[in-house]
């Protein structure tokens, strides 16, 4: 158990549709990354938050957006759905803000989109 | 930005010979190369990593070396057993910058 905590597990939705994940960091974190995992695309960065600021953004597309609130956990939105969002999205956390701090990642949300 | 390449996509190994996973990367400023192991339905995990300072690093079975001049980092694994089965992850940064990873390489170890 890395102590980052994922909700939900499993999510099954529509096209078209709008979906929360929620992520809450391992104690004492600051920095919250997202990612999503495809098969064919292996580990992609959507965007990271440190400290309730958004610091870096990745492949994260504008159907998608995120925060972290005050008590540091973040909320990834992904509205109108395509079948092609369906993937393991993952959220990670770290101490610091740069990368070469270890990241721990959580269990993941797995999101089908029908 | 930077890219990263791994090979192979897929490696079956024999338990107790050794495995060799490579990958390459393009941002010759990229100053940290750590290796993520992922077992089936789970989460990634950090299991080794090295910064740009140093030509190699070792712990217990598991060694990943790093030559800056061609770009490149391998992750050596010896003795390999079953529970070794999983995807490996390489990834390369800047440090400030974010994690690219590579696509990952399964590895398969056959009692």
């Amino acid at each position: 158990d890395s102590g980052v905590t994922q909700t939900p597990k499993h999510l099954i939705t529509a096209t078209g549709q709008r979906v929360t994940l929620r992520c809450s960091p391992r104690s004492g974190d600051l920095s919250v990354y997202w990612y999503q995992q495809s098969l064919d695309q292996g580990l992609q960065f959507l965007i990271q938050y440190y400290n309730g600021e958004e610091r870096a953004k990745g492949n994260i597309l504008e159907r998608f957006s995120a925060q972290q609130f005050p008590d540091l956990h973040s909320e990834l939105n992904l509205s109108s759905l395509e079948l092609g969002d369906s993937a393991l999205y993952f959220c990670a956390s770290s101490v610091g803000a740069s990368a070469d701090n270890e990241q721990f990642f959580g269990p993941g949300t797995r999101l089908t989109v029908l | 930005g930077e890219n990263v390449e791994q090979h192979p996509s897929t490696l079956s190994v024999q338990e107790g010979d050794s495995a060799v996973i490579k990958c390459t990367y393009s941002d010759s400023a990229s100053n940290y190369f750590p290796w993520y192991k992922q077992e089936l339905g789970k989460r990634p995990q950090l299991i080794i990593d090295i910064r740009s300072n140093v030509g190699e690093k070792k712990d217990q079975r598991i060694a990943v070396t790093l030559n800056k001049t061609a770009k490149h980092f391998s992750l050596h694994i010896t003795e390999t057993q079953p529970e070794d089965s999983a995807v490996y992850f390489c990834a390369a940064s800047r440090g400030y910058s974010t994690l690219t990873f590579g696509k990952g390489t399964m590895l398969l170890v056959s009692p």
